[in-house]
């Protein structure tokens, strides 16, 4: 099972709006379970749930984050940018194998 | 405050064996599904396997099939990870988890584990 596939960077200004694709297939993505999550991810910490079941947002987790997803592609939308986003994200998706698949991640910064 | 704290990691030679231990605490184990993760020094994050409710079933990625076996003890509050025939590239902190749905909700600390000679 291949990783979904993230670009590998994406940037913005603070205030700006910045969207990172995740990438897969019909086997799991696009398979129709909507068990897309994201992660967030600071350099040497433990991964934070920010988006779960594609558009769900934990409660505390800040209403600049969302989750789409259209087709084989979900999507995390970043709105008003700011520096404390700054950190790695990865999404996740159930496969039709019972197994369970990561994104490649995306590294975002902040210009 | 549901947690999760894993040990056992440690240096261990190409071909030998590991045991992950994932002790639980501030919820009821046997009512969720769980899972390890791992992730490779300066890599992305890696889903390792998953045990449903009582442990009948059980879902590995294809590289560690045959050689890594979860399993858990509801009544001790434990999942573990036994890992044997050890690779190099098993090299990674490994993390214990909690499902909550389709996604995680819970994270332990990680465990490092480091195969080398």
């Amino acid at each position: 099972q291949s990783a979904l596939t993230q670009p590998a960077s994406v940037s913005g200004s603070p205030g700006q709006s910045i969207a990172i694709s995740c990438t897969g297939t019909s086997s799991d993505v696009g398979g129709g379970y909507n068990s897309v999550s994201w992660y967030q991810q600071y350099p040497g910490k433990v991964p934070k749930l920010v988006i779960y079941d594609v558009n769900k947002r934990p409660s505390g987790v800040s209403d600049r984050f969302s989750g789409s997803q259209s087709g084989n592609t979900a999507s995390l939308t970043i709105s008003g940018l700011q520096a404390e986003d700054e950190a790695d994200y990865y999404c996740i998706s159930f496969t039709s194998r019972n197994i369970y698949v990561f994104g490649s991640g995306t590294e975002v910064t902040v210009l | 405050e549901m947690q999760l704290v894993e040990s056992g990691g440690g240096l261990v030679q190409p071909g030998g064996s590991l045991r992950l231990s994932c002790a639980a605490s501030g919820f009821t184990l046997r009512n969720y599904w769980m899972s390890w993760v791992r992730q490779g020094p300066g890599k992305g994050l890696e889903w390792v396997a998953n045990i449903d409710h009582d442990g009948s079933q059980k879902n590995y990625i294809d590289s560690v099939k045959g050689r890594f076996t979860i399993s858990r003890d509801n009544a001790q509050n434990s999942l573990y990870l036994e890992m044997n025939s050890l690779r190099a590239e098993d090299t990674a902190v490994y993390y214990c988890l909690k499902y909550g749905g389709w996604y995680f909700d819970c994270w332990g600390q990680g465990t490092l584990v480091s195969v080398s000679s």
